[in-house]
């Protein structure tokens, strides 16, 4: 089992680009989420999704879509990247009932 | 509307010391709470969980915490510290198992 992973490990964007962050989990679980975590803040939630074909927003979703066509990848797209999505992403995973299983996070830095 | 408060940002102990890390929450209805562990440019790890039941609660690596409704505190505590405690600890509620509200953090050294 790799558990959970995420592509790419670290990405320099200039304003503007786009992107997508790919979150795979081999774990079967219903339940993926996708973080970030900034100096101070803690980790806020930006978007989840109960299962496959299905996303809802969390707390910081604006400038972000998502997608979960599969059960096992969740991606996270940033369409005009800027400054202010520097952070690192974090992407988690869990069954029903059960907790959550991280990622190792991506760094990323927006010029 | 949730949240998490953890006091503290930085706390230092010596090996052999207590740990006690403080998380107060708000919430609407009974919450699950969480404690996890960051290594740095790792994940997070889970420490140990409320759901219902006993108030005090053990998680790994010798930590527990206790659930107090009356204070809405779940604070950290580990009797001695070890070197490898070394850490960021972050504090979590969530009221509907789907969503999760973390606190800021605490980064918490041990001197030798």
């Amino acid at each position: 089992n790799a558990g959970v992973t995420q592509t790419p490990k670290f990405r320099v964007l200039k304003t503007g680009q786009s992107m997508t962050l790919l979150c795979a989990q081999d774990m079967n679980h219903e339940y993926m989420y996708w973080y970030r975590q900034d100096p101070g803040m803690g980790l806020r939630l930006i978007h989840y999704s109960v299962g496959e074909g299905t996303t809802a927003k969390g707390e910081v979703p604006d400038g972000y879509n998502v997608s979960r066509l599969k059960k096992q990848n969740f991606l996270l797209g940033l369409e005009s990247a800027a400054p202010s999505q520097t952070s690192v992403y974090f992407c988690a995973s869990r069954k029903l009932g059960e907790t959550q299983y991280f990622g190792p996070g991506t760094r990323l830095l927006v010029l | 509307a949730q949240s998490v408060t953890q006091l503290g940002s930085h706390v230092s102990v010596s090996e052999g010391a207590l740990v006690l890390l403080r998380c107060n929450y708000s919430s609407s209805v009974p919450p699950y709470l969480f404690w996890y562990v960051q290594y740095p440019n790792q994940g997070l790890q889970l420490l140990l969980k409320y759901t219902t039941g006993a108030t005090l609660v053990k998680g790994i690596n010798g930590f527990e915490a206790e659930f107090k409704k009356s204070e809405t505190s779940f604070h950290l505590t580990k009797p001695s510290a070890h070197m490898s405690d070394a850490a960021e600890y972050f504090c979590a509620v969530s009221e509907d198992g789907n969503q999760f509200y973390f606190g800021t953090g605490t980064s918490l050294t041990v001197i030798p």
